[in-house]
């Protein structure tokens, strides 16, 4: 069965850094395009960043472009994102999703979420 | 950006009660529209894509319809299991956006 886990969440101080990870299981991983979602507390659903299954193609939200950076590695079967310059407003529960599939980019799989506090 | 609107973003109903939550576009979306339910501390579940597929495992008494810039989702016949929130999401364009969402409360 299809699994997402997230790792690497915690407190971080505001400018700091940090390395969210994603392992994947029950798919084959190179086959898939991925996301990262977040939701900060008591709010809704924020799309972050998308990474093509061979890495060539990534966006991010306008939020977090320049500061963030996603990347994958297909043989560990591992989503990342890198997280610099770090904001009060970037606390949040952050997600790994599975794409679908190109241009059927919904989310068919989700993580259980690592939580970013972002706090002095 | 494409804004996704939707309403009401509470809504309190009783088991046994047709619910209906609409999600409006900014712009035409065609049918690259997708639903999600999500409970407190969980992660977001796919119910819907395509606007009006249903996806495997999820119950028949969720339907979605609408293309374009209107949406629903419509539980016919609501159950205890139901009481979450709901979310939609255009895949339209890239810079994908998500409605604010919609908490089904107990009556």
């Amino acid at each position: 069965q299809v699994q997402l886990v997230e790792s690497g969440g915690g407190l971080v101080k505001p400018g700091g850094s940090l390395r969210l990870s994603c392992a994947a299981s029950g798919f084959t991983f190179s086959d898939y395009y991925m996301s990262w979602i977040r939701q900060a507390p008591g709010k809704g659903l924020e799309w972050v960043s998308y990474i093509s299954s061979s890495g060539s193609t990534i966006y991010y939200a306008d939020s977090v472009k320049g500061r963030f950076t996603i990347s994958r590695d297909n043989a560990k079967n591992s989503l990342y994102l890198q997280m610099n310059s770090l904001r009060a407003e970037d606390t949040a529960v952050y997600y790994c999703a599975r794409v679908y599939s190109y241009a059927n980019e919904y989310f068919d799989y989700w993580g259980q979420g690592t939580l970013v506090t972002v706090s002095s | 950006d494409i804004q996704m609107t939707q309403s009401p973003s509470t809504l309190s109903a009783s088991v046994g009660d047709r619910v209906t939550i609409t999600c409006r576009a900014s712009q035409s979306i065609s049918s690259w529209l997708a639903w999600y339910q999500q409970k407190p501390g969980k992660a977001p579940k796919l119910l819907i894509y395509k606007a009006s597929s249903l996806e495997s495992g999820v119950p028949s008494r969720f339907s979605g319809s609408g293309s374009g810039t209107e949406f629903t989702l419509t539980i016919s016949s609501l159950q205890p299991d139901d009481f979450a929130t709901y979310y939609c999401q255009q895949y339209n364009s890239y810079l994908w956006t998500f409605g604010q969402g919609t908490k089904v409360e107990i009556k």
